[in-house]
């Protein structure tokens, strides 16, 4: 069990540019989540995968953002036209909870991507 | 949702035990507690979760209130290693993402 992992760590763009993070969740995990937290403040949700479907859109997540796990493995978050208010970590979940229900679902946590919008 | 509250911060001597408790007055008959924590500049990090009775696991214990409005976490022997974001969580069955605050910063003094 390697962990969840996030690439890259570190991303410092300029605005206006696109910018893409990639999710590796832990093998055989069906569930994905990608969450965003500025600096003092807990994590807030941004979208949820069941296996390749995206199940569920926080209204964080505007036009500028889309997110796809394409074969139900690894997750990509792209943003485009950066903004300076983008600036943020932007973290990863995975967790193996089959059928329906989540209130004993754990969930996993990669080391997260930093964004820097200059 | 249900909300938590739990203190901004709190201070402990290493090797001590501590206690962080939450507030969740409004919790509904089946949403369990979960707790994760926060170390600086890594990710969230699961820690335990319960429903009624008190749980235990290798890292820490969950104390939960008989009416359940309120629970206790406890690390029974602190290191500096815990020094780290501590947050509360209602999870209900309907809902996939977890639901953060603030959480409770905790400071170990050596």
């Amino acid at each position: 069990d390697t962990g969840v992992s996030q690439d890259p760590r570190h991303k410092i763009t300029k605005r206006g540019q696109n910018v893409t993070f990639r999710c590796d969740p832990i093998s055989e995990h069906n569930r994905l989540y990608w969450y965003r937290q500025t600096l003092g403040q807990g994590p807030e949700f941004l979208t949820y995968f069941q296996n390749e479907a995206q199940l569920e859109k926080s209204r964080l997540l505007s036009d500028r953002f889309s997110a796809e796990r394409p074969k139900g493995s690894f997750s990509t978050l792209e943003i485009q036209r950066t903004e300076q208010g983008d600036s943020a970590m932007y973290l990863c979940a995975s967790s193996s909870q089959w059928g329906q229900g989540s209130s004993t679902d754990t969930q996993y946590f990669g080391p997260g991507t930093r964004l820097t919008v200059l | 949702d249900a909300k938590t509250t739990q203190p901004n911060s709190m201070e402990s001597n290493e090797e001590e035990p501590v206690h962080l408790p939450c507030n969740h007055s409004t919790i509904s008959g089946t949403d369990y507690i979960h707790w994760y924590r926060q170390l600086p500049s890594q990710g969230p990090e699961y820690v335990i979760h319960g429903l009624t009775s008190n749980v235990n696991n290798r890292m820490a214990s969950l104390a939960i209130a008989e009416d359940r409005k309120s629970s206790t976490l406890i690390l029974h022997r602190a290191t500096l290693r815990d020094a780290a974001v501590y947050y509360c969580i209602l999870r209900e069955d309907s809902n996939y993402q977890l639901i953060w605050g603030a959480g409770t910063k905790l400071i170990i003094k050596p």
